[in-house]
């Protein structure tokens, strides 16, 4: 399996907090995701990064931004959470574009209450 | 923009029986195609791709998938399912634009009774 870790797996939080996930991987792959997965939307992308301090945003990416300052590590952060972000959240990851083979990590089940 | 169509939420079959996953894709060039599973708390595993060639890709676990670009169709497929096959399966796409950002569909959940 490809080294991919999420933190946290789980977490509970209040509306209007912020909150950060982790992703990390220790593949030395370029181009890093972050998707939310919700029922009956499948895997919406919510941004992406394409190299050390280049990032760009998917579909979903309102009230989310992101960082990458380091190659294996890549931050999701929401400013102030709300309900609607209640979701589960997975990193991929890919050694070159998304032609290519995607890995993904086990995901990380945010709960806005 | 590209958009990718997984017909039922939901299918079940029996062990043994036939598999037919759908999937539909809108595209105004040629896509590169994929179909990924889901097990439970786990997340997306590549089952097979298109990008060119032939047509009829083969994947892990006994699974194929055939491009038909007059149906803009690649539906997925096994011959006989097998109860360790229950899981959920996403058709996604791509564009041969700088991008290549994967779109997925809604996912289709399959259910193997014994």
């Amino acid at each position: 399996d490809a080294g991919i870790t999420q933190s946290p797996r789980h977490k509970v939080t209040e509306t209007g907090t912020p909150v950060t996930l982790r992703c990390h991987q220790t593949e030395n792959h370029r181009y890093m995701y972050w998707y939310r997965q919700d029922p009956g939307h499948g895997l919406r992308l919510i941004h992406y990064s394409y190299g050390v301090k280049d990032t760009d945003k998917g579909e979903v990416s309102d009230g989310y931004s992101v960082s990458r300052s380091k190659t294996e590590d890549f931050l999701l952060t929401l400013e102030s959470a709300t309900s609607s972000q209640t979701s589960v959240y997975f990193c991929a990851i890919s050694e070159s574009v998304a032609n290519e083979k995607l890995f993904f990590g086990s995901g990380t089940q945010l709960s806005v209450l | 923009a590209q958009s990718v169509t997984q017909l039922g939420s939901h299918v079940s079959v029996s062990e043994g029986a036939l598999v037919l996953l759908r999937c539909n894709y809108s595209s105004s060039v040629p896509p590169y195609l994929f179909w990924y599973v889901q097990y439970p708390n786990q997340g997306l595993q590549l089952l097979l791709k298109y990008t060119t060639g032939a047509t009829l890709v083969k994947g892990i676990n006994g699974f194929e998938a055939e491009f038909k670009k007059s149906e803009t169709s690649f539906h997925l497929t096994k011959p006989s399912a097998h109860m360790s096959d229950a899981a959920e399966y996403f058709c996604a796409v791509t564009g041969q634009d700088s991008s290549y950002k994967l779109i997925f569909g809604s996912g289709t959940r399959l259910l193997v009774r014994p």
